[in-house]
């Protein structure tokens, strides 16, 4: 079956651009997470999506981040103002109700010059 | 103190030999531990839960201490294929926050 999917596969932007980067979760996975990987280091949490339930924003690094989640599916992390540190592999998960485990897909590679 | 350590690595077996990884957690309330596996430049995938009790999927067996806060992964009769970094994950927190938190992760490089 199709798993999670994300687009685009490779971004690159000037700093100071805005970034919108999109994910697709697993068909009837409630919840949704945002994670990002710089290189050769590990997974930060960036935010989570359960369902109807107000998000947990914790993870996200300054208010130059939001993400949404739109029916319950689609989720688009937005980066603004963007600068070089932001420089990484954006990965979105998803899994059943926020049990086990997650489910991760491709990442989006994103390269600010 | 990370919230979720590992020992880097890398851990360098010939084929065939038995490796253990450990990983320590810092919140006593974590409720679910996980194992997961990462090739260079891919996204992470779910290699196994790791139960109380411990348990095992093939050549990989998975123990956890929650007196002590660890959690291990012992890998049995080594393959080139088992060449990845191995990250150990908590769920943190009491109840199912659903925030999983990752370790760095342990570097394994099985050579012929």
């Amino acid at each position: 079956g199709a798993g999670v999917s994300q687009s685009p596969s490779n971004k690159v932007t000037e700093k100071g651009k805005d970034v919108e980067l999109r994910c697709d979760p697993i068909s009837g996975h409630t919840a949704l997470y945002w994670y990002r990987q710089s290189l050769g280091q590990g997974l930060e949490f960036l935010i989570y999506f359960q369902g109807n339930s107000a998000p947990d924003k914790s993870g996200l690094p300054s208010d130059r981040f939001s993400a949404e989640r739109t029916g319950g599916s689609v989720s688009t992390l937005t980066i603004q103002r963007t600068q070089q540190e932001d420089s990484a592999v954006y990965l979105c998960a998803s899994s059943l109700a926020g049990r086990g485990g997650r489910f991760f897909g491709p990442g989006t590679r994103l390269t600010v010059l | 103190r990370k919230e979720v350590e590992q020992d880097p690595g890398p851990f360098n077996v010939p084929e065939g030999a038995t490796v253990a990884f450990n990983c320590t957690y810092s919140n006593s309330a974590s409720q679910s531990f996980f194992w997961y596996r990462q090739d260079c430049r891919k996204e992470p995938k779910l290699l196994m839960s790791v139960y109380s009790s411990g348990n095992e999927d093939g050549r990989f067996t998975a123990q956890l201490n929650r007196a002590s806060q660890y959690i291990s992964l012992l890998i049995r009769d080594s393959k080139l294929s088992d060449s990845a970094t191995y990250l150990c994950v908590v769920n943190m927190g009491s109840g199912n926050t659903g925030k999983l938190i990752f370790g760095q992760g342990t570097t394994l490089q099985v050579k012929p």
